[in-house]
């Protein structure tokens, strides 16, 4: 069945440094889009990419963050200066249409 | 604002009966709902799904169901079994907003065998 991959599984970084989570959404799927659970709290939507760009975005997407999709297989999401708060699994997804989602494993970020 | 809310964090069921897990909403134009199951350090899986023009879907053990004049869908898994333990979610969305989904906060629910 196809997956969703995300690396690196678990990525520990300094407050401030930059961290880039990777996704491959499944290869004919068009739609794409970033989540994050905080350790405790509800799911929470980031962002939905189509056609090379942004769709949505809440407000938690604020410009501390950015997605790509630079090879026409990865979808990136870059924080820029990363904060204690943005600890949190960051789960991407892809749907080939607008009904449901199939999920990435998730990637677990530690700001310390 | 929560437009999705789960109000019971958490359930405990007997192994072989029947798990209710309960959604309510409060956006009149959700037309599309999903229920997601997690287990730990996992990504949401997809579990089962209904449009607003049914009030029933079911899938094997699982079945939901859309009250749509109250705002309300619920999951039933019949019979619960161990491997059921994991966190529910379910996600609201609707056609004319894009497609965003909004999730509740979860239920995690325990079957003891």
């Amino acid at each position: 069945e196809p997956e969703v991959t995300q690396t690196p599984s678990h990525q520990v970084t300094q407050m401030g440094q930059e961290v880039i989570l990777r996704c491959v959404p499944i290869s004919n799927h068009l739609y794409f889009y970033w989540y994050r659970q905080i350790l405790g709290q509800k799911v929470e939507f980031l962002v939905s990419f189509y056609n090379n760009e942004i769709s949505e975005k809440s407000e938690i997407f604020d410009d501390q963050f950015s997605v790509e999709r630079p090879d026409g297989s990865n979808f990136t999401l870059k924080i820029r200066s990363t904060k204690l708060e943005d600890s949190a699994m960051y789960f991407c997804a892809s749907s080939s249409t607008d009904l449901g989602y199939t999920f990435g494993s998730g990637t677990r970020l530690t700001v310390v | 604002d929560q437009q999705v809310k789960q109000n019971s964090p958490s359930l405990s069921v007997q192994e072989g009966r029947i798990s209710i897990l309960n959604c309510d909403y409060t956006n009149s134009m959700f037309d599309y709902f999903l229920w997601y199951k997690k287990y730990p350090a996992e990504g949401p899986t997809f579990l089962i799904s209904i449009s607003s023009i049914k009030d029933k879907n079911e899938d094997g053990r699982f079945t939901v169901f859309l009250n749509k004049s109250a705002k309300h869908l619920s999951l039933h898994i019949v019979p619960s079994q161990p491997g059921d333990s994991a966190v529910y979610f379910c996600a609201a969305s609707a056609r004319n907003t894009g497609n965003q989904f909004y999730f509740g906060t979860g239920t995690s629910l325990t079957v003891i065998p």
